[in-house]
C-alpha cells in the first residue's frame, strides 16, 4: 500500500524551532514532487513547499526563510525543519504526493499537529 | 503569485440534486488544475486533476470543465457522503496555491 505518515508535530513557544517528518511506504519520495500543506484550525488549505525530483525546493512567502524542506532517500522520508515559529504557524501540516506534473496531489498523510503557543 | 478563487463559499443542496461549484484564477493555468474533497477530520482526497481526468477511484457523478482561469466541479446528484468542503488548486508553476473551499451542505 502507498502510505504516507507524518511525524513531530507538538506544542511548541514562539519563537521555537521543530522538525517533522513524513515517512513514506510504497513507492520512493525521490522519484516523485512532495509537498507540504498546511491547515490552520478552522481553515483552508494553504501549500507550503515543493521538493522537486532534483532536490530544489520552493516554498510560500508566508514560510520562506523560516522553514526548510529536505528528503533522505535513504530513509525513504521527508522533513520540514520550522525556525522562528509563529502563532500564525499553528496548523495541522500534511505531506502529500504529486506523482508527476500533470497531475494532483494524489497521496496524503494524515497529518501532524503544529500548535505555536506560550 | 496565482490567487485561486472558489464560489460560493457555501453550496446549500438537497441530496440527489445537482451541485456546481467554480473556481477562478488570477492568471492562466492552462489545465493545470485539481480539485479535492475533504471530509472533517480527513486529509483532502484528490478528485480531478488537469480540469477534466477523474482520479483513480472516483464516482463519475464528479465532472470538472473549463480551462485557462475559468473551472467548474460538478457533482451529478449528490449522496450522502459528497457534503463536505471541495479546494481547487492550481499546479501551473511551482509556487502552488488552493482556492478558499467550498462547503457543500445539506439543504
Amino acid at each position: 500500500d502507498v502510505q504516507l505518515v507524518e511525524t513531530g508535530g507538538t506544542l511548541i513557544r514562539p519563537g521555537g524551532s521543530l522538525r517533522l517528518s513524513c515517512a513514506a511506504s510504497g513507492f520512493s519520495v525521490s522519484n516523485s514532487y512532495m509537498n507540504w500543506v498546511r491547515q490552520a484550525p478552522g481553515k483552508g488549505l494553504e501549500w507550503v513547499s515543493v521538493i522537486h525530483s532534483g532536490d530544489s525546493t520552493l516554498y510560500a512567502d508566508s514560510v520562506k526563510g523560516r522553514f526548510i524542506m529536505s528528503r533522505d532517500n535513504s530513509k525513504n522520508t521527508l522533513y520540514l525543519q520550522m525556525n522562528s515559529l509563529r502563532a500564525d504557524d499553528t496548523a495541522v501540516y500534511y505531506c502529500a504526493r504529486m506523482p508527476s506534473v500533470f497531475f494532483g496531489m494524489d497521496v496524503w498523510g494524515q497529518g501532524t499537529t503544529v500548535t505555536v503557543s506560550s | 503569485e496565482i490567487v485561486m478563487t472558489q464560489s460560493p463559499a457555501t453550496l446549500s443542496v438537497s441530496p440527489g440534486e445537482r451541485a456546481t461549484l467554480s473556481c477562478r484564477a488570477s492568471q492562466n493555468v492552462h489545465s493545470y488544475l485539481a480539485w479535492y474533497q475533504q471530509r472533517p477530520g480527513q486529509p483532502p482526497r484528490l478528485l480531478i486533476y488537469g480540469a477534466s481526468t477523474r482520479a483513480t477511484g472516483i464516482p463519475a457523478r464528479f465532472s470538472g470543465s473549463g480551462s485557462g482561469t475559468e473551472f467548474t466541479l460538478t457533482i451529478r446528484s449528490l449522496q450522502s457522503e459528497d457534503f463536505a468542503v471541495y479546494y481547487c488548486q492550481h499546479y501551473n508553476n511551482w509556487l502552488l496555491a488552493f482556492g478558499g473551499g467550498t462547503k457543500v451542505e445539506i439543504k
